[in-house]
């Protein structure tokens, strides 16, 4: 049971570039969320997805995309890196049906934009 | 928009000594979440709080949900080398998790 699984770990890219964060849980959460992390900033919100085919913006959403293309897997796009997307990238899934709605966070991918 | 506070943004004791970092939120809160992230790690869930007044203990660890359900309270009693890490709390409102700032504790041996 891996529980939520992010790739890739570390990513450096120039200005200009694009990329897609992948991400998958296989607990079978419903809910599933990508923040960043940046020093001083605690974890900021970017997209939130409720359900398969359902998407939400969060705090920080300028400059990113996501699909969430099954229950499993929520994907993050940067269409055009920017020095200012420079930041550690978590994604997260809970089940938001139960009570204890405890979110369950992947490794991280630690992006550098030059 | 949702704010969540939290202070101090650091904090050094000695081992042995207290340790109480607070979050406040613009908003009334569903519930309320602390985790812990260890450096270079990911953030840990270490308990939900529910009910407005709520205190709940794990082992050396209370945490507190206020009255008006905006504000709560992790509080470590004679913290050990083990407690160093960052401590986020994270209000729910409709399913969103809002993290504040956290708070990164040192403990001195």
């Amino acid at each position: 049971n891996a529980g939520v699984t992010q790739t890739p770990k570390f990513q450096v890219l120039k200005t200009g570039q694009s990329m897609t964060l992948q991400c998958a849980q296989d607990m079978n959460h419903n809910s599933m969320y990508w923040y960043r992390q940046d020093p001083g900033m605690g974890l900021r919100l970017i997209y939130y997805s409720a359900s398969e085919g359902t998407t939400d913006k969060g705090e920080v959403p300028n400059g990113y995309n996501v699909s969430r293309l099954n229950k499993r897997e929520f994907s993050l796009r940067l269409e055009s890196a920017a020095p200012s997307q420079t930041s550690v990238y978590f994604c997260a899934s809970s089940e938001t049906s139960r009570v204890n709605t405890e979110a369950f966070f992947g490794q991280g991918t630690r992006l550098t934009v030059v | 928009g949702q704010q969540v506070m939290q202070i101090p943004q650091y904090q050094h004791v000695q081992e042995g000594e207290d340790f109480t970092t607070y979050c406040n939120s613009s908003t009334t809160l569903s519930n309320i979440q602390w985790y812990k992230q260890r450096p270079g790690g990911h953030p840990v869930f270490l308990i939900q709080l529910v009910k407005s007044g709520e205190v709940k203990k794990q082992k050396r660890l209370t945490f507190q949900f206020g009255e008006a359900k905006k504000n709560s309270s992790l509080h470590i009693t004679a913290t050990q080398t083990t407690d160093v890490g960052t401590y986020f709390c994270a209000g729910n409102n409709f399913n969103k998790f809002y993290f504040g700032s956290g708070t990164k504790l040192n403990v001195k041996p």
